[in-house]
Formats: C-alpha cells, sequence, structure tokens
C-alpha cells in the first residue's frame, strides 16, 4: 500500500518568513495530493490539494509543488501570520473503486514566533 | 452545523469494557470513512463505507473492532473489549464520492477515547 512520509516534525519560523513542509509518497499509481490544517482540538481542514498533472498550485499565500517523477510535493507558506501556527498533514490518495482513501504523512507542527 | 457529526465527543472506560462510537456524515455523502489519530501522529486508516457496502478494512481493524453502516446514513464504530492501546482520537470523514482530484473529505470533530 502508499507510505507517505513528512518531514520536518516541528517546525517554527519568525512571523513574516515563509515555511516549506515535505513530502514523499511510495505508489506512483497515486493522483491526488491533498494537505490538511490542524488546530489544536480542532478536525483536519483541508486548505490546498493538487492532482498529478499539475506541477504547482497557488492559493494566497499557501502553494503546492509536485514532483512525479521523484515522487515528493511540498506546502509553501508564505508571509507566515500567528494564525498559520497548527499541525499541517500532506496525505495521497490511489484512484480507483475500493482504493479510496487518504494516507497521511505523520505531520509538522508549524510554530511562528511573533 | 451541516459538517460531519460525531458523538461523543470524549469517552473514557475501563480496560475490557466496550465502547460504540456514531458518525453522521454530511447529508447525501455516500462516502464514509474511519481514522485513529494517536498524539503526534497522522490519521491511519481504518475502514470506509459507499453507502452501506464496507469497501475496505485495514489490518489495524481487528477482530475486536466492527463499523456499521446500516441505511448507508450515520456509521458506528465498535471496540469489544478495550485494551489501553485503543486510546486515541477516533476520527470520521464523508466525501460526496471517493476522495481524489474533485472530491474533498470533510472530517468531523473526533471522538477521543481513554482506556484507563
Amino acid at each position: 500500500g502508499e507510505n507517505v512520509e513528512q518531514h520536518p516534525s516541528t517546525l517554527s519560523v519568525q512571523e513574516g518568513d515563509s515555511a516549506v513542509i515535505k513530502c514523499t509518497y511510495s505508489d506512483s499509481a497515486s493522483n491526488y495530493f491533498p494537505w490538511y490544517k490542524q488546530e489544536l482540538g480542532k478536525r483536519p481542514q483541508l486548505i490546498i490539494d493538487i492532482r498529478s498533472n499539475v506541477g504547482e498550485k497557488k492559493d494566497q499565500r499557501i502553494a503546492v509543488t509536485l514532483n512525479k517523477t521523484a515522487k515528493h510535493f511540498s506546502l509553501h507558506i508564505t508571509e507566515t501570520q500567528p494564525e498559520d501556527s497548527a499541525v499541517y498533514f500532506c496525505a495521497a490518495s490511489i484512484p480507483g473503486f475500493g482504493n479510496e482513501k487518504l494516507t497521511f504523512g505523520t505531520g509538522t507542527r508549524l510554530t511562528i514566533i511573533p | 452545523d451541516t459538517g460531519v457529526s460525531q458523538n461523543p465527543r470524549h469517552k473514557i472506560t475501563k480496560r475490557g469494557q466496550n465502547v460504540t462510537f456514531r458518525c453522521d456524515p454530511i447529508s447525501e455523502h455516500n462516502r464514509l470513512y474511519w481514522y485513529r489519530q494517536t498524539l503526534g501522529q497522522g490519521p491511519e486508516f481504518l475502514t470506509y463505507f459507499q453507502n452501506e457496502a464496507q469497501l475496505e478494512k485495514s489490518r489495524l481493524l481487528s477482530d475486536r473492532f466492527s463499523a456499521e453502516r446500516p441505511k448507508g446514513s450515520f456509521s458506528t464504530l465498535e471496540i469489544q473489549r478495550t485494551e489501553q492501546g485503543d486510546s486515541a482520537m477516533y476520527l470520521c470523514a464523508s466525501s460526496s464520492q471517493g476522495v481524489g482530484p474533485n472530491t474533498e473529505a470533510f472530517f468531523g470533530q473526533g471522538t477521543r477515547l481513554t482506556v484507563v
């Protein structure tokens, strides 16, 4: 089955600086890569996702890049703000009936230092 | 709240007891997923349903675990003879189709189980 690795496990950045979180996946059949943000005591919420036929996607201060050849994808947050502090999870999904589940990375705790 | 709803939010039980959790997905979502999340880890897939059919079960789902979705709406997850290692957050998610490029999975707030 799919295996997703995520680094770093913790990340602290100064407010206003950029943060980058990286993930690798094992199954080349994966075609969907969402990123979830989970604040303390709250549910995971989708913040951005990317399909395997797209190399980069941007939404305001967040962007995701995908390298299918290397089987890795990254989350980029620019101009970080205190409300960006949370745990971020990457995930991958393999298409096809019976495979329709997300395999998550282990998470990155991002702390924005004011 | 029209999102995914889970009950109870917290459950403390003694080792060896049985517990049951409930998940109400977003209305008309035919896919329903159960995940388990332990401290410092990402959600781990347990099982999922398309309507009332259980399509996949993880090897994490031992014989003590059973999930049902009898009418294709809400789902229950039962753990029999609980063990301390079962302590975790149990998350439910739903989607209108299989999770993928055009279909987002929406999560509930989870049920935190503590086995003492």
